[in-house]
Order: structure tokens, then sequence, then C-alpha cells
């Protein structure tokens, strides 16, 4: 049964900082792994998905990679401001059946 | 405006009763999800529906119900015998395929089980 694990469970950094996030999966014959940005009390908002083909996705400030073979993907975030602090949570869709997810990262940056 | 919605925000009950929670969609997704999330936990999944008329237990399934009667309509009834009741509830919707797609997720409803 697929795990996924998020290292560090917190981050505080100063504003400016380039910072990266941690995900883990044991199984990875993934076919798809996302990684979402969550607001204190909101749902969840998509960041970027990789598809198990690619090895990263960049989307403005934000890259992420993934690496099937080590079971790891990391989300690497670039010159972080005050308005990134939330909790990211990164996800693993096995067999294209549903997603497993880790229990986050809560990140502040402060200015 | 393309999106999902989930009503009510907030929701209080009282122990014993069921209560029904609504999600929507107008993304003509064919695939959406339930997930429920505690403090400090990520998400688990309590049922998905890939086609109308049919879903599928997630891996918290017990206590809940479901229908997919409408391709835009997923309502979760939280029913007497789930336990622990109080919690924040995900709604969220797919394509499928062969490769699965992202998942788009809605506001989120939390439930009060008094």
């Amino acid at each position: 049964k697929q795990e996924v694990t998020q290292i560090p469970a917190a981050l505080s950094v100063p504003e400016g900082e380039n910072l990266v996030l941690n995900c883990s999966f044991t199984d990875s014959a993934i076919y798809n792994l996302q990684w979402f940005r969550q607001d204190p009390g909101k749902g969840l908002t998509s960041l970027l998905l990789i598809q198990s083909s690619q090895r990263e996705q960049t989307s403005g400030r934000l890259n992420a990679s993934l690496d099937k073979s080590s079971g790891r993907s990391t989300l690497y975030i670039a010159a972080s401001q005050p308005g990134d602090s939330a909790t990211y949570l990164c996800a693993a869709d096995n067999y294209g059946q549903n997603f497993v997810f880790g229990p986050g990262t809560r990140l502040s940056v402060l200015p | 405006d393309g999106g999902i919605t989930q009503s009510p925000k907030y929701l209080f009950r009282k122990e014993g009763q069921n209560v029904t929670l609504s999600c929507e969609q107008n993304l003509n997704h064919d695939a959406m999800y339930w997930y429920r999330q505690d403090p400090g936990q990520g998400l688990r999944l309590i049922y998905y529906s890939q086609i109308v008329n049919d879903f599928q237990k997630g891996d918290i399934a017990e206590g809940y119900s479901v229908s997919r009667e409408k391709k835009e309509s997923f309502p979760l009834t939280v029913t007497s015998a789930q336990k622990n009741p109080t919690a924040f509830y995900l709604c969220a919707s797919s394509w499928t395929g062969e490769s699965s797609y992202e998942q788009y997720f809605g506001p989120g409803t939390r439930l009060t089980v008094t």
C-alpha cells in the first residue's frame, strides 16, 4: 500500500530565501505526483502536476522534480515571500486510481 | 467561472443525526472524490466515483454514504454510525483516462458534531 511522507513537518524561513520541501513515497509505480497549497481553513489549490514520464515541472518561482526510482519528489520555491506561507501537500497517484496524500509541510515565511 | 462548490461552509449537528454535505462541479469532470482532513493529518479518501451511478469505497468509508445520480453532483451523507464525524470535508474532481489528471478541490465544509 502506498505511503507518502513529507519532511520537514514545519519550516520557518526569512523572506527572500530559497527553500526545498521534500516528499517521499514507498511505491514507485505511480502515474502522477501532484503538489498542492492549502491556506488555513481553505481547500487545496493545485500547484504542479508531474506525470510519471516527466522529471520536473515549473511554474513561476516553483519547480517540482520527480525521481520515481528513489521514491522522491521535491518542491523548490525561489525567493520566498510572506504570501507563500501555507501548508504544502504532495499526493501520489497509483495506477491511475486515487491520490495518496502526505501529511504536509507547514511553511512560514517571515518578513 | 468553472469550479467546485461545497455547501455549507460550516455545519453543526447533534450527535445521532445524519447530515448531508453538498458538492457540485461545472468542470465536466467524470470523477469526483470525498476526502476527510483531521488536524495534523493528510487527506484520507472516503468515497470516489468515476462515472454516474457508480461509486467505490475509499480507505475510511464506514459511517458514510454517497450517491452519484448526476455527473455534476456527488453528495456525502455522514450517518450516525460514524464514530468521530467532526472534521474538515473536502470534495474534489478530475478527468479520467489512461493517465489520470489533476485533482481540483472545493473550499471544504467544516462539520462539528456535539
